[in-house]
């Protein structure tokens, strides 16, 4: 079966650097997104991607956060000066959205713990 | 702003009995409700889903019910088997838009 791949599983860094979360999605499908879980909180939207931009996003997706799909496969999110409350789960999805029916859902990645130091 | 909500943290039930998850949703735009099923350290799965126009679907051991008036979706799992512990996402989306609004979980514990 088909699934989206996330690495690293894990990423440690110091307060105020950058980091990139990487993310293959499912191939043919066209909406991608970010999600996070604070530890012991609710999974939170980041934002979605379709069509090469950003169709949606979240209060949470400041300026410190992007997105870019640099080729056909890849999806990644940015985010460029760390703080300590970006330590969370990070979680990629993709959609079949627009297939129609009932079948559209979200397929996760197994995520990307971040941990903020 | 929470839309979804899962009021009940965790739940606890022995092998073989029922095990009912609830969910409640504030946005009448929702048109369409999943639930997902996350073991620790891996991504949430995908389990079942409606559609507003039905009230019920079924797969196997699983049954979602919508009651649209009330705002409230409920999962019901039976018989209940240990490998169902888990921690369980309800999720809602609109038809106008491509973006899932997930609870806060709710973490299932099936006792052997």
């Amino acid at each position: 079966e088909p699934e989206v791949t996330q690495t690293p599983s894990h990423q440690v860094t110091q307060m105020g650097q950058e980091v990139i979360l990487r993310c293959v999605p499912i191939s043919n499908h066209l909406y991608f997104y970010w999600y996070r879980q604070i530890l012991g909180q609710k999974v939170e939207f980041l934002v979605s991607f379709y069509n090469n931009e950003i169709s949606e996003k979240s209060e949470i997706f400041d300026d410190q956060f992007s997105v870019e799909r640099p080729d056909g496969s890849n999806f990644t999110l940015k985010i460029r000066s760390t703080k300590l409350e970006d330590s969370a789960m990070y979680f990629c999805a993709s959609s079949d959205w627009g297939s129609g029916g009932l079948n559209e859902k979200l397929f996760f990645g197994s995520g990307t713990q971040l941990s903020v130091l | 702003d929470q839309q979804v909500k899962q009021n009940s943290p965790s739940l606890s039930v022995q092998e073989g009995r029922i095990s009912i998850l609830n969910c409640d949703y504030t946005n009448s735009m929702f048109d369409y409700f999943l639930w997902y099923k996350k073991y620790p350290a891996e991504g949430p799965t995908f389990l079942i889903s409606i559609s507003s126009i039905k009230d019920k679907n079924e797969d196997g051991r699983f049954t979602v019910f919508l009651n649209k008036s009330a705002k409230h979706l409920s999962l019901h799992i039976v018989p209940s088997q240990p490998g169902d512990s888990a921690v369980y996402f309800c999720a809602a989306s609109a038809y106008n838009g491509n973006q899932f609004y997930f609870g806060t979980g709710t973490s299932l514990t099936v006792i052997p």
